[in-house]
């Protein structure tokens, strides 16, 4: 069985660009998570979609945006990068509805932001 | 205040013994589950062991072992027969209630030596 897609694996960009980061789930699951990982400032939630909607959102701001389509795929896009973006982003995804159930991690995309 | 908190930056390991992450969390909340995730050098987080708050028995998978303290909201891992391919960092998350999102801890890096 697959596991968790990203891509692409890495992504420079310059100060006030966008970025888009990619995603697909592992088969049968319907929940994506986006979480950044930042030096210094640890693994931070970012954004959860389930079901084509957005349920969740950290605390970042609006900039940070995604969507999620019919196939579970995700996409989060950072407009107007800053050099604080720079981070490695992770994606998870995890089955719907069932609070015990673990959220599996891709290989993450490494964004730089020059 | 801190949901997850992993006291130990680092910790070195001799190869074939035993090693304990500390992991302490704080939530009001009676349902919530704990996870413990490894994070290799490449960067992507592997899932090693999950513990629910309801679950009365210490979780175990191969080498790895959770010691749940529940009184004392602790939740280390335990890691025996160590092997070089376990030196990552460890990281320890939670769930709480509905929330599906993952609160994560610092991390520890552990070091395995031959």
């Amino acid at each position: 069985e697959a596991g968790v897609t990203q891509s692409p694996t890495h992504l420079i960009k310059t100060r006030g660009q966008q970025a888009t980061l990619r995603c697909s789930p592992i088969s049968g699951h319907t929940s994506v998570y986006w979480y950044q990982q930042a030096l210094g400032l640890g693994l931070q939630f970012l954004l959860w979609y389930d079901e084509g909607e957005e349920r969740n959102r950290g605390n970042f701001p609006p900039r940070f945006s995604g969507r999620q389509f019919p196939n579970y795929s995700s996409e989060l896009n950072v407009n107007a990068l800053e050099l604080e973006d720079s981070a490695l982003y992770l994606c998870a995804s995890s089955r719907t509805g069932v609070s015990t159930d673990t959220q599996y991690f891709g290989p993450g995309t490494r964004l730089t932001v020059l | 205040a801190q949901k997850i908190t992993q006291t130990q930056p680092g910790m070195f390991v001799q190869e074939k013994e035993a090693v304990t992450l500390d992991c302490t969390y704080d939530t009001s909340d009676p349902s919530y589950g704990l996870f413990w995730y490894k994070q290799p050098s490449s960067g992507e987080m592997i899932f090693l062991i999950y513990q629910g708050s309801y679950d009365q028995q210490n979780a175990t998978e191969g080498r790895y072992s959770l010691n749940f303290q529940k009184a004392r909201k602790s939740a280390n891992l335990v890691i025996s027969a160590s092997q070089l391919g376990d030196s990552a960092m460890y990281f320890c998350a939670m769930r709480e209630g509905d929330d599906y999102k993952l609160s994560f801890g610092a991390g520890t890096t552990v070091t395995v030596r031959a």
